[in-house]
């Protein structure tokens, strides 16, 4: 799997649109781009996902460069439950295996 | 439903003693994964069943042992831990290995070793 390289930790006022960036140059041409977040003390939490087009659910956006080498999610309207350790992971397709990163730790403030 | 349980949610066991840590899922899923979670660091893959075979085993200590009893059962057998075993086991499963589908996974099983 590819490596990711995000951010330690970034902080966002509520209301306002999170954008957490991810690299991922290495990243192979069947390999996905997943997110993933750790509300503290519970279980990570899927979000999105993508290949190359951007994608859109009712959690978050997902925008992925041309080259594919880095992506950002978007929180549209972040609130105080949004603070979290988020994780990009890259993955082959079919692949069992989540490898996570170190993450990035979104606090939203008030 | 799309919850994964895990029980108990904390344990605490001496490093003689024998214990088993439960994860359950009704969601039909075919896979299902256990997760090592130190304190400050990202989730660790430890085992994968798939359709209730193991698929994958990141070199785990013999002392950790996993069972699939049903499809939508898996236990994770712990026997004469140390003390650095003490970790948040996470447990989670996904529909089929063959599809670019999420993982869900369940609250966690605090573990403290003494």
């Amino acid at each position: 799997d590819a490596k990711t390289t995000q951010p330690p930790s970034m902080d966002c006022a509520e209301g306002r649109a999170a954008n957490l960036p991810c690299n991922h140059s290495t990243i192979s041409g069947n390999e996905y781009v997943y997110w993933y977040r750790q509300i503290h003390s519970q279980g990570p939490q899927y979000i999105i996902h993508g290949l190359k087009n951007n994608e859109t659910n009712e959690m978050a956006s997902l925008i992925i460069t041309e080259d594919r080498k880095s992506s950002t999610l978007i929180l549209p309207h972040a609130t105080l439950r949004d603070t979290a350790v988020y994780y990009c992971i890259v993955r082959y397709t079919g692949f069992q295996k989540l490898v996570f990163g170190t993450g990035t730790r979104l606090l939203v403030s008030p | 439903d799309t919850e994964v349980t895990q029980t108990p949610k904390h344990l605490v066991m001496g490093m003689t003693n024998k214990k088993s840590l439960k994860c359950e899922q009704h969601m039909g899923h075919r896979a299902m994964y256990w997760y090592k979670q130190k304190a400050k660091k990202p989730p660790e893959l430890m085992f994968v069943y798939s359709y209730e075979k193991l698929s994958i085993n990141e070199s785990v200590p013999s002392r950790f042992s996993p069972e699939c009893p049903n499809s939508s059962l898996l236990n994770l057998h712990l026997h004469a831990l140390q003390p650095e075993d003490s970790a948040l086991y996470l447990c989670a499963s996904s529909q089929d290995r063959a599809l670019q589908d999420e993982q869900y996974f369940g609250p966690g099983t605090r573990l403290t070793v003494t």
